[in-house]
């Protein structure tokens, strides 16, 4: 079956660099899909952050699009988070997860088990 | 942008008891668009409901949603001590974006 699972640091200091990857097994990422990231900081709730879809096409959440980047490497099946200038008001648990895009759901259907990352000196 | 605005907030219901759910929307939405979630401490979101109304794979027809325009209902139609948890609204919108409602802690009373 379909598997994402996150990796990367979980402390990060302030003003720099967050770098996450997304491994998808079970799925070639080239196939089809968009593929995105979604963070929720402790005890609150969720928010999107941005989607990519095989072919690199790119959507970001408006709030966020000036810090944000993601890829896609179809080559090792995963793609990636970068998110700049980072503040404590980035920690949170992110996850990455699948969507149909353009198609019904309309909706992530399959979540990778989410990591936290902590922002701090 | 739409805001999705659950409630109650909270919810304390017994195992056995209907449990109704709200999302309301700041503009009609599609019900196409519509979905909501469930989540465990600790654990991640799972897809329970898409299309306003139709179950995600895997999930017990205990579980309905309903709903057009502005106002959406999740019902759980008799509790399991296993659908004690939070659960999310989410809309899709145009250029491929998602918005989620603050969510709903359903809590055993």
């Amino acid at each position: 079956q379909v598997q994402l699972q996150e990796s990367g640091p979980g402390l990060v200091k302030p003003s720099e660099t967050l770098s996450l990857t997304c491994t998808v097994s079970g799925y070639s990422i080239s196939s089809g899909y968009y593929w995105g990231w979604i963070r929720q900081p402790p005890g609150k709730g969720l928010e999107w952050i941005g989607s990519i879809y095989h072919s690199g096409s790119t959507y970001y959440n408006p709030s966020l699009k000036s810090r944000v980047t993601i890829s896609v490497d179809t080559s090792k099946n995963q793609f990636s988070l970068k998110l700049s200038s980072v503040t404590a008001a980035d920690t949170a648990v992110y996850y990455c997860a699948r969507s149909a895009g353009t198609i019904p759901p309309f909706a992530f259907d399959i979540w990778g088990q989410g990591t936290m990352v902590t922002v701090s000196s | 942008e739409i805001v999705l605005t659950q409630s109650p907030g909270t919810l304390s219901l017994s195992p056995g008891e209907r449990a109704t759910l709200s999302c309301r929307a700041s503009q009609s939405v599609s019900s196409s668009y519509l979905a909501w979630y469930q989540q465990k401490p600790g654990q991640a979101p799972r897809l329970l409901i898409y299309g306003a109304s139709s179950r995600a794979t895997g999930i017990p027809d205990r579980f309905s949603g309903s709903g057009s325009g502005t106002d959406f209902t999740l019902t759980i139609s008799r509790l399991e001590p296993e659908d004690f948890a939070v659960y999310y609204c989410q809309q899709y919108g145009s250029s491929n974006w998602y918005t989620f409602g603050q969510g709903t802690k359903l809590e055993i009373k």
